[in-house]
């Protein structure tokens, strides 16, 4: 069974400060992707990552896919209020094609 | 821009009701999902299909079924609404072609409230 892990799960950013989300998925899958939600909203989406050492950006946001380790990171670049926001992490099951979604990570960006 | 359109944004239902939500994407997209979301849960895939009349249990089908008729409309039945159903519902639709590019896209959810 395909499992999509997220850490940290809450993350309280100052603005104009770094940081990264992890996403561990344990079996080989075709693809990563990243989701966006805002609170009472559905899920925008903001990157797919296609291979190994697929990296993409959009603004502050930098995503990165090592599926060798199973693992992909989201990097917020000087982070600004604007980016508060639920960030989902999620993997196709290689044999199907269904979504499995890592459990979220709640960013709250303060002045 | 694919659109996924769900057509009710809240509903308001009784313990026992049968419930539609309904689905529908105008890109011609064959894979479509059902998903509900619940805090500290995640989102969990309820059903989903890959074509026309063709359907496919997800985590968790219990208390659910699916009706796809047409390409573009999939639709989720409660048979019998219970207040544990009660949750933000997700529909979302891929194209087996474009998911390369597009991945998948979600439509702006169903809040269901069983009572």
């Amino acid at each position: 069974e395909l499992k999509v892990e997220q850490n940290p799960l809450f993350l309280s950013m100052q603005e104009g400060k770094n940081y990264t989300i992890y996403c561990n998925y344990s079996t080989t899958s075709d693809r990563l992707y990243w989701y966006r939600q805002d609170p009472g909203k559905s899920l925008e989406s903001l990157f797919v990552l296609l291979s190994n050492g697929a990296v993409k950006q959009e603004g502050r946001l930098m995503a990165s896919l090592d599926t060798k380790a199973r693992l992909s990171t989201l990097h917020i670049t000087a982070a600004v209020h604007d980016l508060s926001a639920t960030y989902f992490c999620a993997v196709d099951k290689a044999a199907g094609n269904k979504l499995t979604f890592g459990g979220g990570t709640r960013v709250l960006v303060k002045p | 821009d694919v659109k996924v359109t769900q057509s009710s944004r809240y509903l308001v239902k009784r313990t026992g009701e049968k419930v539609f939500l309904e689905c529908v994407q105008d890109m011609d997209h064959e894979n479509m999902f059902w998903y509900r979301q619940d805090p500290g849960l995640g989102l969990r895939l309820i059903y989903f299909s890959y074509d026309v009349k063709m359907k496919e249990k997800g985590d968790i089908p219990e208390g659910y079924s699916v009706s796809r008729e047409k390409k573009e409309r999939f639709s989720l039945i409660l048979e019998s609404a219970s207040t544990n159903q009660t949750s933000m519902y997700l529909c979302a639709s891929s194209s087996l072609l474009d998911r390369a590019d597009y991945g998948y896209t979600f439509g702006s959810g169903t809040r269901l409230t069983v009572v």
